[in-house]
């Protein structure tokens, strides 16, 4: 397996555009998160599905912020309107199952760096 | 209260020392506990995992859990420069979600 696959790499855009970040899981994996890493902050989740369903979202900051999973071997992140404070490295990460063994190691993707100007 | 809670460093050891990097966490359900390690413009990868109280070794590295002071920690014995890195420690809550959240991380400076 490739693992947990992201794109794009880099996006820049302008402040109130449309941003949609993309995740394709470890095939197999039931768990997929998506998190947002800053200086400041460090790694936050921001929301986890289970079998393609959300489980929780209060990480999610504002309305601004959706996901998706349609299905097991895709999801997205859009952020509409996009801010300047948006601007952090946006990690997906998937995993076999929650809870004690090694089902529960995260797989990471190597990220999104999201800059909005 | 954060969650989880790590000192941000960074913290510098010599070449060949322990290093000792210490978290603590807040849900006293928390299951399960790991310790990843972050390159700088790199992802987090996962260095070990330890579920019971006690210590675990796997090669240089050991983890120790103490659940009734709900912190965990990772020492590095012989560190080389190549472990210079930021380690983030994980925690899944034992809750009705079971989120796996994590610290803001240890920056971690092996001398040569």
């Amino acid at each position: 397996d490739a693992g947990v696959i992201q794109s794009p790499r880099h996006e820049v855009t302008e402040m109130g555009q449309e941003v949609t970040l993309r995740c394709k899981p470890i095939s197999g994996h039931d768990y997929l998160f998506w998190y947002r890493q800053t200086m400041m902050r460090g790694l936050e989740l921001l929301i986890y599905f289970n079998n393609n369903v959300p489980i929780d979202d209060s990480g999610m900051p504002e309305d601004r912020f959706s996901a998706k999973m349609p299905n097991a071997s895709f999801s997205t992140l859009k952020i509409q309107p996009s801010e300047p404070r948006d601007s952090a490295v946006y990690f997906c990460a998937s995993s076999l199952g929650l809870g004690r063994g090694a089902d529960t190691e995260a797989f990471f993707g190597q990220g999104t760096r999201l800059t909005v100007v | 209260q954060k969650e989880v809670e790590q000192n941000s460093g960074p913290l510098s050891v010599p070449e060949g020392a322990i290093a000792s990097l210490n978290c603590t966490y807040s849900d006293r359900v928390s299951q399960s506990f790991f310790w990843y390690r972050q390159y700088s413009g790199k992802s987090p990868e996962l260095i070990m995992s330890i579920y019971s109280n006690g210590d675990k070794e796997d090669g240089r590295f050991t983890a120790q859990l103490n659940k009734a002071s709900q912190y965990v920690s990772l020492l590095i014995r012989d560190s080389q420069p190549s472990d210079s890195a930021t380690y983030l420690c994980a925690v899944e809550g034992g809750g009705a979600t079971n989120k796996l959240i994590f610290g803001t991380g240890t920056l971690l400076a092996v001398q040569p």
